[in-house]
Protein backbone atom coordinates (compact mmCIF):
# COMPACT_ATOMS: atom_id res chain seq x y z
CA UNK A 1 0.00 0.00 0.00
CA UNK A 2 0.89 3.61 -0.80
CA UNK A 3 0.72 5.36 2.51
CA UNK A 4 0.55 8.80 1.97
CA UNK A 5 2.41 11.28 5.31
CA UNK A 6 1.32 15.04 5.17
CA UNK A 7 2.90 17.73 7.37
CA UNK A 8 1.71 19.76 9.57
CA UNK A 9 -0.95 18.37 10.99
CA UNK A 10 -1.93 21.93 11.29
CA UNK A 11 -0.95 25.10 10.83
CA UNK A 12 -2.10 28.89 11.42
CA UNK A 13 -1.11 31.52 8.91
CA UNK A 14 -2.07 35.67 8.81
CA UNK A 15 -4.77 36.59 6.85
CA UNK A 16 -2.58 37.33 3.56
CA UNK A 17 0.52 35.29 3.83
CA UNK A 18 2.09 31.91 2.54
CA UNK A 19 0.50 28.67 3.66
CA UNK A 20 2.41 25.96 2.82
CA UNK A 21 1.26 21.79 3.07
CA UNK A 22 3.86 19.01 2.12
CA UNK A 23 2.27 15.42 1.24
CA UNK A 24 5.16 12.30 0.97
CA UNK A 25 4.42 8.65 -0.58
CA UNK A 26 5.69 6.18 0.43
CA UNK A 27 6.13 5.01 -3.59
CA UNK A 28 6.74 6.83 -6.06
CA UNK A 29 3.03 7.80 -7.82
CA UNK A 30 4.53 8.27 -11.15
CA UNK A 31 3.62 6.37 -13.91
CA UNK A 32 6.10 6.16 -16.77
CA UNK A 33 3.84 5.24 -19.85
CA UNK A 34 2.35 9.07 -19.57
CA UNK A 35 4.94 10.66 -17.13
CA UNK A 36 2.31 12.08 -14.80
CA UNK A 37 1.80 12.44 -11.09
CA UNK A 38 -1.04 10.46 -9.66
CA UNK A 39 -1.67 12.68 -6.68
CA UNK A 40 -4.47 15.12 -6.20
CA UNK A 41 -5.54 17.75 -3.30
CA UNK A 42 -8.86 18.23 -1.51
CA UNK A 43 -9.89 21.02 0.55
CA UNK A 44 -12.73 19.70 3.03
CA UNK A 45 -14.30 22.51 5.45
CA UNK A 46 -17.11 21.05 8.35
CA UNK A 47 -20.14 19.05 7.24
CA UNK A 48 -19.35 19.34 3.82
CA UNK A 49 -17.46 16.35 1.70
CA UNK A 50 -14.35 17.18 0.10
CA UNK A 51 -13.40 19.68 -2.77
CA UNK A 52 -11.08 18.57 -5.36
CA UNK A 53 -8.39 21.54 -5.57
CA UNK A 54 -5.79 20.12 -7.78
CA UNK A 55 -5.00 16.96 -9.84
CA UNK A 56 -2.17 15.57 -11.73
CA UNK A 57 -0.43 17.03 -8.98
CA UNK A 58 0.29 20.91 -10.15
CA UNK A 59 -3.40 21.04 -12.81
CA UNK A 60 -6.19 23.21 -10.90
CA UNK A 61 -9.62 21.90 -10.80
CA UNK A 62 -11.87 24.56 -13.03
CA UNK A 63 -13.19 27.18 -10.61
CA UNK A 64 -10.14 27.19 -8.11
CA UNK A 65 -8.76 30.20 -7.41
CA UNK A 66 -5.60 30.75 -8.37
CA UNK A 67 -4.10 31.52 -5.03
CA UNK A 68 -4.22 27.89 -4.97
CA UNK A 69 -1.44 25.66 -6.37
CA UNK A 70 0.48 22.46 -6.60
CA UNK A 71 4.06 21.64 -7.20
CA UNK A 72 6.19 18.20 -6.86
CA UNK A 73 7.09 14.55 -8.43
CA UNK A 74 7.48 11.24 -7.56
CA UNK A 75 7.77 11.42 -4.00
CA UNK A 76 7.25 14.65 -2.39
CA UNK A 77 4.69 17.15 -3.09
CA UNK A 78 3.29 20.61 -1.97
CA UNK A 79 -0.25 22.73 -2.02
CA UNK A 80 0.92 26.23 -1.87
CA UNK A 81 -2.00 28.69 -0.77
CA UNK A 82 -0.29 32.01 -1.94
CA UNK A 83 -1.99 34.29 0.39
CA UNK A 84 -4.58 32.97 2.74
CA UNK A 85 -8.09 34.35 2.65
CA UNK A 86 -10.82 33.33 5.69
CA UNK A 87 -12.88 31.12 3.67
CA UNK A 88 -9.35 28.84 3.31
CA UNK A 89 -9.98 27.56 6.71
CA UNK A 90 -10.50 23.73 5.86
CA UNK A 91 -8.72 20.51 6.85
CA UNK A 92 -7.11 19.41 3.34
CA UNK A 93 -5.78 16.29 2.30
CA UNK A 94 -3.35 14.68 -0.40
CA UNK A 95 -4.78 11.52 -2.02
CA UNK A 96 -2.67 9.02 -4.34
CA UNK A 97 -5.07 7.41 -7.27
CA UNK A 98 -1.52 5.63 -8.55
CA UNK A 99 -2.72 2.24 -7.41
CA UNK A 100 -5.54 0.54 -4.91
CA UNK A 101 -6.25 0.76 -2.31
CA UNK A 102 -6.25 4.66 -3.19
CA UNK A 103 -5.27 6.75 0.00
CA UNK A 104 -5.47 9.59 1.52
CA UNK A 105 -2.91 11.63 3.49
CA UNK A 106 -3.93 12.37 7.33
CA UNK A 107 -4.92 15.85 6.29
CA UNK A 108 -3.73 19.31 7.75
CA UNK A 109 -6.21 21.40 9.37
CA UNK A 110 -5.52 24.88 8.16
CA UNK A 111 -6.56 28.12 10.56
CA UNK A 112 -6.11 31.67 10.91
CA UNK A 113 -3.46 33.24 12.90
CA UNK B 1 -25.30 20.66 -12.40
CA UNK B 2 -23.41 17.40 -11.05
CA UNK B 3 -25.47 15.97 -8.41
CA UNK B 4 -25.03 12.77 -6.46
CA UNK B 5 -27.29 12.05 -4.07
CA UNK B 6 -26.85 8.82 -1.87
CA UNK B 7 -29.70 7.09 0.49
CA UNK B 8 -30.23 3.82 2.83
CA UNK B 9 -28.08 4.79 5.81
CA UNK B 10 -28.82 4.58 9.29
CA UNK B 11 -28.01 2.27 12.70
CA UNK B 12 -27.63 -1.18 12.29
CA UNK B 13 -26.87 -4.01 14.97
CA UNK B 14 -23.24 -5.33 14.25
CA UNK B 15 -23.33 -8.08 11.89
CA UNK B 16 -26.57 -6.32 10.11
CA UNK B 17 -27.04 -5.13 6.33
CA UNK B 18 -27.52 -1.87 4.54
CA UNK B 19 -27.47 -0.98 0.72
CA UNK B 20 -26.17 2.06 -0.05
CA UNK B 21 -27.39 4.43 -2.73
CA UNK B 22 -26.35 6.93 -5.24
CA UNK B 23 -28.29 8.48 -7.40
CA UNK B 24 -26.58 10.95 -10.08
CA UNK B 25 -28.06 13.75 -12.31
CA UNK B 26 -26.05 15.97 -14.42
CA UNK B 27 -23.50 13.89 -16.32
CA UNK B 28 -23.67 10.66 -18.01
CA UNK B 29 -23.68 8.30 -15.77
CA UNK B 30 -22.44 5.36 -17.99
CA UNK B 31 -19.08 7.03 -19.14
CA UNK B 32 -17.53 7.24 -15.64
CA UNK B 33 -16.07 4.88 -13.21
CA UNK B 34 -17.45 5.56 -9.74
CA UNK B 35 -15.79 5.12 -6.01
CA UNK B 36 -17.19 5.00 -2.52
CA UNK B 37 -15.00 6.73 0.42
CA UNK B 38 -15.97 6.89 3.75
CA UNK B 39 -14.88 9.14 6.66
CA UNK B 40 -15.16 8.19 10.44
CA UNK B 41 -16.46 10.48 12.74
CA UNK B 42 -13.48 12.96 13.01
CA UNK B 43 -10.98 10.93 11.23
CA UNK B 44 -9.83 11.27 7.85
CA UNK B 45 -10.71 9.82 4.50
CA UNK B 46 -10.80 6.09 3.33
CA UNK B 47 -11.12 4.45 0.10
CA UNK B 48 -13.49 1.96 0.15
CA UNK B 49 -14.26 0.23 -3.40
CA UNK B 50 -14.49 1.88 -6.79
CA UNK B 51 -16.59 0.34 -10.01
CA UNK B 52 -15.34 0.77 -13.82
CA UNK B 53 -17.74 2.61 -16.00
CA UNK B 54 -18.99 -0.50 -17.46
CA UNK B 55 -18.40 -3.10 -14.00
CA UNK B 56 -15.61 -4.69 -16.13
CA UNK B 57 -13.46 -3.31 -12.98
CA UNK B 58 -13.86 -3.68 -9.61
CA UNK B 59 -11.60 -3.11 -6.51
CA UNK B 60 -11.95 -3.32 -2.45
CA UNK B 61 -10.10 -1.98 -0.09
CA UNK B 62 -8.90 -5.14 2.23
CA UNK B 63 -10.92 -3.90 5.06
CA UNK B 64 -14.31 -4.40 3.18
CA UNK B 65 -13.32 -7.32 1.29
CA UNK B 66 -15.86 -10.05 1.54
CA UNK B 67 -18.31 -8.04 2.97
CA UNK B 68 -19.07 -5.22 1.19
CA UNK B 69 -20.31 -5.63 -2.76
CA UNK B 70 -20.13 -2.34 -5.01
CA UNK B 71 -22.79 -2.61 -8.44
CA UNK B 72 -24.21 -0.06 -10.92
CA UNK B 73 -26.97 0.23 -13.09
CA UNK B 74 -26.38 2.54 -16.03
CA UNK B 75 -29.75 2.60 -16.93
CA UNK B 76 -30.85 3.93 -13.64
CA UNK B 77 -28.10 5.66 -13.12
CA UNK B 78 -27.50 4.42 -9.89
CA UNK B 79 -24.35 3.05 -7.38
CA UNK B 80 -24.81 0.51 -4.82
CA UNK B 81 -22.91 -0.38 -1.65
CA UNK B 82 -24.31 -4.03 -0.33
CA UNK B 83 -22.64 -3.74 3.02
CA UNK B 84 -22.88 -7.17 4.98
CA UNK B 85 -21.48 -7.98 8.62
CA UNK B 86 -21.10 -4.75 9.40
CA UNK B 87 -19.18 -4.19 12.58
CA UNK B 88 -18.79 -0.77 15.26
CA UNK B 89 -15.31 0.27 12.74
CA UNK B 90 -17.75 0.61 9.76
CA UNK B 91 -19.36 3.47 11.46
CA UNK B 92 -18.84 6.52 9.33
CA UNK B 93 -20.12 8.82 6.40
CA UNK B 94 -20.01 6.96 3.30
CA UNK B 95 -19.71 9.30 0.04
CA UNK B 96 -20.46 8.75 -3.60
CA UNK B 97 -17.86 9.65 -5.90
CA UNK B 98 -17.02 10.25 -9.93
CA UNK B 99 -13.72 9.93 -10.96
CA UNK B 100 -12.76 12.52 -13.20
CA UNK B 101 -11.68 10.27 -16.20
CA UNK B 102 -11.16 6.55 -15.37
CA UNK B 103 -8.12 6.10 -12.80
CA UNK B 104 -8.09 9.61 -12.48
CA UNK B 105 -8.91 12.06 -9.36
CA UNK B 106 -12.07 12.17 -8.00
CA UNK B 107 -14.06 15.02 -8.65
CA UNK B 108 -17.74 15.49 -7.58
CA UNK B 109 -18.76 14.21 -4.31
CA UNK B 110 -22.22 13.57 -2.80
CA UNK B 111 -23.10 15.39 0.51
CA UNK B 112 -22.22 12.02 2.14
CA UNK B 113 -24.55 9.67 4.32
CA UNK B 114 -24.31 7.94 7.99
CA UNK B 115 -24.18 4.73 8.79
CA UNK B 116 -24.05 3.79 12.62
CA UNK B 117 -22.80 0.19 13.49
CA UNK B 118 -23.89 -0.41 17.30
CA UNK B 119 -26.31 -1.94 19.66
Amino acid sequence: DIVMTQSPDSLAVSLGERATINCKSSQSVVYSSNNKNYLGWYQQKPGQPPKLLIYWASTRESGVPDRFSGSGSGTDFTLTISSLQAEDVAVYFCHQYHSTPLTFGGGTRVEIK
Amino acid sequence: EVQLVESGGGLVKPGGSLRLSCAAFGFTFSDYSMTWVRQAPGKGLEWVSSISSSSTYIYYADSVKGRFTISRDNAKKSLYLQMNSLRAEDTAVYYCAREKQSGAAVDYWGQGILVTVSS
